[in-house]
């Protein structure tokens, strides 16, 4: 069974450009989370989707970040206009229904460098 | 405000001794608590969790015991292999509303087997 997976694996780009970062989460999987990991703040939630459906995006540092799941099988964390200080690994997790005791599968996150 | 935190950011220990990584929590909503263990350039893999109706959990080598009253716990791993050298993070569930299936995770803690 395929894991949760993330694309690109790296990133290197200019600032201002538009980053896409997509997720594909494992099948049957109802729950989908997008994770930013920086050595200031750790690892720390973005948004999370239920059956598509975006929950809690409070997380989320301001409106260049959106995240879009238009289907059970594809998400995707857009950032437009990128800035060095989005500098950081970022992480896609998903978890079946019942997310509450189940636990979160990750991908292996992209790593986005921003110059 | 950090509501999970790991205040060893490393650990060293010798093979075959037990390794105590510790964890602490403020959010008193918090009642569901899980380790990931994450290895470099990897995506973070589920361990272990407890519930807060339970005081300990153990799945092989790995146990988790949790303090409610000091609002604690922590991950011991009898006996510690260099395998297990990786980073630790602590992640805590709170119940209701939006938190449902939301982690919060701790800084993390280094652990380092030594052969």
């Amino acid at each position: 069974d395929a894991g949760v997976i993330q694309s690109p694996r790296h990133e290197v780009t200019e600032m201002g450009q538009e980053v896409t970062l997509r997720c594909k989460p494992i099948s049957g999987h109802d729950y989908l989370f997008w994770y930013r990991q920086t050595m200031m703040r750790g690892l720390e939630l973005l948004i999370y989707f239920n059956n598509n459906v975006p929950i809690d995006d409070s997380g989320m540092p301001e409106d260049r970040f959106s995240a879009k799941m238009p289907n059970a099988s594809f998400s995707t964390l857009k950032i437009q206009p990128s800035e060095p200080r989005d500098s950081a690994v970022y992480f896609c997790a998903s978890s079946e229904q019942g997310a509450r005791n189940q636990p979160q599968h990750f991908g292996d996150g992209t790593r986005l460098s921003i110059l | 405000d950090q509501q999970v935190k790991q205040n060893s950011p490393s650990l060293s220990v010798q093979e075959g001794r037990i390794s105590i990584l510790n964890c602490d929590y403020t959010n008193s909503m918090f009642d569901y608590f899980l380790w990931y263990k994450k290895y470099p350039a990897e995506g973070p893999t589920f361990l272990i969790s407890i519930s807060s109706i339970k005081d300990k959990n153990e799945d092989g080598r790995f146990t988790v015991f949790l303090n409610k009253s000091a609002k604690h716990l922590s991950l011991h791993i009898v006996p510690s292999q260099p395998g297990d050298s990786a980073v630790y993070f602590c992640a805590a569930s709170a119940r209701g509303g939006t938190s449902y299936g939301k982690l919060t995770f701790g800084q993390g803690t280094i652990l380092t087997v030594h052969p």
